[in-house]
């Protein structure tokens, strides 16, 4: 079964600090894997996606990294904002069918 | 802004009616896809539509189904309404690897 999982749960960081997500997934054939920022009772918005052959992609002060071997992915924010409170959403796409496989996140509250 | 919009943004059911969510979405794009988020969860994927036809359904009953329109909108219609059916609704448009939600549709059954 394909599953995506990600740590931790929730975070509370100090605005202007970094913090590192982690995405644990196992999702077979791999196609693709997404970050998404998701403010409450808002839709996801992409942040970035990997290929099989990237290992690491930026947008602003997002960072996603991705081992295809050991199937782990992080996203790293720097200088964290206010603003970056959300939810950040992994998402694993199997394939090339774009049915999309979701972690259930992790809820990141920046505190001033 | 990502060019994906729903329709309504919220509504309220009660048990047992039935509902029609809308999508419109962004120019081009011939796949769309609906997902049900609860509350705290990661969003569950209900089915997927390309050039309308169903291409593919997650693990919801057939009181949940859908149509995707030449313009290639979409509904999304569940009868029967149960309480557990109360929550956010997203849909997203896609044309290769690039997927685009809506703000989503919050559904709440009493």
């Amino acid at each position: 079964k394909n599953q995506v999982e990600q740590s931790p749960q929730s975070l509370i960081i100090l605005e202007g600090k970094n913090c590192t997500l982690q995405c644990n997934y196992t999702v077979s054939p791999f196609s693709n894997l997404r970050w998404y920022k998701q403010d409450t009772g808002r839709g996801p918005v992409s942040l970035t996606i990997m290929t099989f052959s990237e290992n690491t992609k930026s947008n602003g002060r997002y960072t996603a990294t991705l081992d295809a071997d050991t199937k782990q992915s992080s996203l790293h924010i720097t200088a964290s904002q206010l603003s970056d409170s959300a939810s950040y959403i992994c998402v694993v796409s199997a394939s090339l069918e774009e049915k999309l496989t979701f972690g259930t996140g992790t809820r990141l509250t920046i505190i001033p | 802004e990502t060019g994906v919009t729903q329709s309504p943004t919220h509504l309220i059911k009660t048990r047992g009616q039935q509902v029609t969510l809308r999508c419109s979405s962004q120019s081009g794009h011939n796949t769309v896809s609906w997902y049900q988020q609860a509350l705290g969860q990661g969003p569950q994927f209900i089915f997927q539509y390309y050039r309308e036809e169903e291409n593919g359904r997650g693990n919801f009953p057939p009181r949940f189904s859908g149509l995707q329109f030449p313009n290639y909108s979409s509904e999304l219609n569940v009868n029967a309404l149960e309480l557990d059916d109360s929550a956010l609704y997203l849909c997203a448009s896609s044309f290769g690897m690039v997927a685009f939600f809506g703000q989503g549709t919050r559904l709440t059954v009493v």
